[in-house]
């Protein structure tokens, strides 16, 4: 399968400092990225879709300003949590979505994910 | 009503059954799906995509997809403890543009 890079797999902080997080698609270029956060034993929570040479769609509730996303090229995409507290502490997923299509055209558009920024502050 | 919905679980099956996951969507004009599995403390890997009717096997793995009745299924044959994980759904529907919208998970454990 694809492969989707993302570090640092672990982050360990302190309080007011600003994180950043890379997710790269190795596989294929991708114009959609996603970022992602989890809490123990809850679902995936979509914080914002990363477009390519344009900003970022964030959903509703996630503070743009806190969580910068970049996505500067079709490979890499960056999430910075600036002046991170102890409640932003998380794991932080990125996917990148496959815009190839299978043989008769139909796009796969599976999403492919990164294995996860651990993140601590203390 | 959720866009996709599953059942949480838990599912216990014995080593060695068949465990069935379900999986239903709201929007008929649904065109892909896919099957996820999540291990504890570790990030999402893509197991199954389907995107036609019916049945489509990978190993011990089988999706059936029924549009008409808007349901997507995994079967895993010869459950092993390995198998014990959290098995997302997840359906691109129309109305997101090619985005996948996920189920909240299906948390399965296989005993031994």
């Amino acid at each position: 399968g694809a492969v989707v890079s993302q570090h640092p797999s672990r982050v360990i902080c302190k309080s007011g400092t600003s994180v950043k997080i890379e997710c790269r698609s190795l596989d294929f270029q991708a114009t959609t990225m996603f970022w992602y956060r989890q809490f123990p034993k809850k679902s995936l929570m979509l914080m914002a879709t990363s477009n390519e040479g344009s900003k970022a769609t964030y959903e509703q509730g996630v503070e743009k300003d806190k969580f910068l996303i970049n996505h500067a090229s079709l490979t890499l995409s960056t999430l910075t949590v600036t002046s991170a507290h102890p409640e932003d502490s998380s794991f932080y997923i990125c996917s990148a979505r496959d815009p190839r299509r299978l043989n008769g055209g139909v796009a796969k558009n599976i999403q492919y994910f990164g294995a996860g920024t651990r993140l601590s502050v203390l | 009503q959720k866009e996709v919905e599953q059942n949480s679980g838990p599912l216990s099956v014995p080593e060695g059954a068949i465990a069935s996951l379900n999986c239903t969507y709201s929007d008929r004009g649904s065109q892909s799906f896919f099957w996820y599995r999540q291990y504890s403390g570790k990030s999402p890997e893509l197991i199954m995509s389907i995107y036609s009717n019916g049945d489509k096997e990978d190993g011990r793995f089988t999706a059936q997809l029924n549009k008409a009745s808007q349901y997507v299924s995994l079967l895993i044959r010869d459950s092993q403890p390995s198998d014990s994980a959290t098995y997302l759904c997840a359906v691109n529907l129309p109305t997101n543009a090619g985005k996948s919208t996920f189920g909240d998970g299906t948390t399965l454990t296989v005993k031994p």
